[in-house]
């Protein structure tokens, strides 16, 4: 396994499209946290996941935004409707929660460009 | 509400000089974790380093170094004889204890390194 991989790299899409994106854990890792990245920004977080379960969505940006990790593996997250404000780096992350703090391994994103 | 500030948003050396990243976070925590994280231009995060708050103990790793200073607040990040290869994005980040990890991170700042 080589860490966290998400597909597609990049997404060019029309205002209103629904897009959906996915993410795919490093194999032992039972959290899953989604991210986006506006340029020059840092990271924000969106959403989290313990296993399948979705234990902080109050952060998504609004209610067009949703995720998913239905096995408790790999996890989407689709953006319904999508505006030109949408457009951003959305950066997948996993750690292995183990009763022991550890640190986030992130995958190389999705950059989503909606004209 | 946790915080965290970068105030140097682009720094540029010349090869083997020192730098240092300058790092203030805000939180109500007394458990709290930092992070530092390298974004090269390939765009994937690179986890560097966790501290917890209960270790204000320096950390040394090569030519990377960081000061730890609960009374300011800040987590700063040295590298020293810096090298092109240095050139990135570089955040820092916070975790509350009791958040689900999930990472507040700064605005990042880009170091630049010219031969």
């Amino acid at each position: 396994d080589t860490g966290v991989s998400q597909d597609p790299r990049h997404k060019i899409t029309k205002r209103g499209q629904n897009v959906t994106f996915r993410c795919d854990p490093i194999s032992e890792h039972n959290r899953l946290y989604w991210y986006r990245q506006t340029l020059g920004q840092g990271p924000e977080f969106l959403t989290y996941f313990q296993n399948e379960a979705q234990l902080e969505k109050s952060r998504l940006l609004s209610d067009r935004f949703s995720a998913e990790r239905p096995k408790g593996s790999f996890s989407t997250l689709e953006i319904q409707r999508t505006e030109q404000g949408d457009s951003a780096m959305y950066l997948c992350a996993s750690s292995l929660v183990d009763g022991s703090y550890n640190e986030q391994f992130f995958g190389p994103g999705t950059r989503l460009t909606v004209l | 509400a946790q915080k965290v500030t970068q105030a140097q948003t682009e720094i540029s050396v010349v090869e083997k000089e020192d730098v240092t990243l300058d790092c203030v976070y805000e939180t109500r925590d007394t458990t709290y974790y930092l992070f530092w994280y390298k974004q090269p231009p390939s765009g994937e995060l690179v986890f560097l380093i966790r501290r917890n708050s209960f270790d204000e103990q320096n950390e040394i790793s090569g030519r990377y170094s960081w000061n730890f200073q609960k009374s300011t607040s800040s987590f700063n990040f040295t590298i020293t004889a810096s090298q092109v290869v240095d050139s990135a994005v570089y955040f820092c980040a916070l975790s509350e204890g009791n958040a689900g990890n999930m990472l507040t991170f700064g605005g990042g700042t880009r170091l630049m390194v010219k031969p």
